[in-house]
């Protein structure tokens, strides 16, 4: 399977409440990197990870947790959601932690809307 | 001051129009320079990159990089309504982390 697959594709959550959400990287990419794109804004970074090991964090609150699977698939947990988490959340695979520029994949995203 | 700018639109043109789409970032250790163009709904897709200083041509797209200003262009040739979307520069210094503009809007109409 080629591309990269999010689930699910929206949701929403009342704040408080916790929220995982999936990703499937392209076939032969070990590195996965998540975004927050709130509406009007460019995607911001939250962290990424290489080989099942955070690889680097962006500022983002602990809440934020992630984790990467021996098959590269990935999840994103966040943990007491607030109103202010409502955005695209962009899941991006690729091979290797540097220079990756065209093996850069992204995802269609999931919409996560909190009420 | 945000590490890449980017006005954010919306920008409308006729379809024919040469369309010119700009960035400035702050942070000299950016060493790669990359386009993406993202439809509603949509994941971003990689339009263009490049790492050095001058002009890189695929189609009816150009990206500029000035490194010494510090400034990213991208130009689009005849653009058409289906280049309408957002397009979002963005920058790196050699690790697959990316630091985004916030995006300019295209509207092409027919």
């Amino acid at each position: 399977e080629t591309g990269v697959t999010q689930s699910p594709t929206h949701l929403i959550k009342t704040r408080g409440q916790q929220v995982t959400l999936r990703c499937s990287s392209q076939s032969g990419h070990n590195t996965v990197s998540w975004y927050q794109q709130a509406l009007g804004q460019g995607p911001q970074f939250i962290f990424q990870y290489y080989r099942e090991e955070e690889n680097g964090r962006g500022n983002f609150p602990p809440r934020f947790s992630g984790l990467q699977f021996p098959n590269y698939s990935s999840e994103l947990n966040v943990n007491a959601l607030e109103l202010d988490d409502s955005a695209l959340y962009l899941c991006a695979s690729s091979f290797g932690t540097r220079d990756t520029l065209a093996g850069y994949t992204f995802g269609s995203g999931t919409r996560l809307t909190v009420v | 001051q945000k590490e890449v700018e980017q006005d954010p639109g919306p920008l409308s043109v006729p379809e024919g129009a040469i369309v010119s789409l700009n960035c400035t970032y702050s942070n000299s250790a950016f060493q790669y320079f990359m386009w993406y163009r993202q439809y509603s709904r949509k994941g971003p897709e990689l339009l263009m990159y490049t790492y050095s200083s001058g002009n890189k041509e695929d189609g009816r797209f150009t990206a500029q990089v000035d490194k010494s200003s510090k400034y990213i262009s991208l130009f689009i040739r005849d653009s058409q309504p289906s280049d309408s979307a957002t397009y979002l520069c963005a920058t790196n210094s050699g690790y697959s982390t990316l630091t985004f503009g916030k995006g300019t809007m295209l509207l092409v109409s027919p």
